[in-house]
């Protein structure tokens, strides 16, 4: 199995500001995804994180709003960019291991003002 | 996309109680994977299921590929059980994208 530590666990931030959000993982991963998970909701995936390239974006998020980078197998960022209220969620990192199974970090808790 | 349904949204139960919550989905699957969520808002993997029946302690789950749906079942519930149960699928493609269901969410009471 894979653990996946993430940064920071939780933020309050003002709005117009930009977070980012830190994915570490204790092994190599074949792939990488940051999910969005609103008040109440379910988990929606935000993008595919690929190393050394662009991520790839979901319909209804993009890049200007959610750069994401993954320089190496084992670490990705995520940047919630001008912040609004509307972005306050959980934002979980996951990668998948052992075959087909995804592993998930323990999320980040943010809050915007 | 790939549809997936949860059954009930809501549960209440005593503790001791048993229950089974269920998942439905509308394609064929190469992964299916059931998580539950504290209240903390941590993920934990319960099981990778995308046929056949798995059991860990007190929980089993049923995956019945043909007629896509999967179960699973809580017996003996602790109020540490209580939280949301989701079912995850990928429906295959080099992307292993999961779509979650909506949860269910329970609780145990004392």
């Amino acid at each position: 199995s894979a653990v996946i530590s993430q940064k920071p666990s939780r933020d309050i931030c003002q709005r117009g500001t930009s977070l980012t959000i830190q994915c570490q993982v204790d092994s190599q991963v074949t792939m990488m995804f940051w999910y969005r998970q609103q008040p109440g909701q379910s988990l929606t995936l935000i993008a595919t994180a690929n190393q050394g390239s662009e991520a790839t974006y979901e319909s209804g998020f993009v890049i200007d709003k959610f750069p994401i980078s993954r320089p190496n197998l084992t670490f990705s960022t995520l940047t919630v960019s001008n912040m609004s209220p509307e972005d306050s969620s959980i934002y979980l990192c996951s990668g998948t291991g052992d075959g087909y199974i995804q592993y998930f970090g323990a999320g980040t808790r943010l809050s915007v003002l | 996309g790939i549809q997936v349904e949860q059954s009930p949204p809501d549960l209440i139960l005593q503790e001791g109680a048993n229950s089974t919550l269920r998942c439905n989905f509308s394609d064929s699957v190469n992964n299916l994977q059931w998580f539950h969520q504290n209240p903390w808002g941590q993920l934990i993997n319960l099981f990778y299921i995308p046929s056949g029946t798995k059991q860990n302690g007190r929980l089993s789950a049923t995956t019945v590929a043909t007629e896509r749906y999967s179960l699973l079942y809580i017996s003996s519930s602790q109020t540490t059980d209580s939280g949301v149960y989701f079912c995850a699928v990928w429906s295959g493609g080099s992307n292993y994208k999961l779509t979650f269901g909506k949860g269910t969410l329970l609780t145990v009471n004392p």
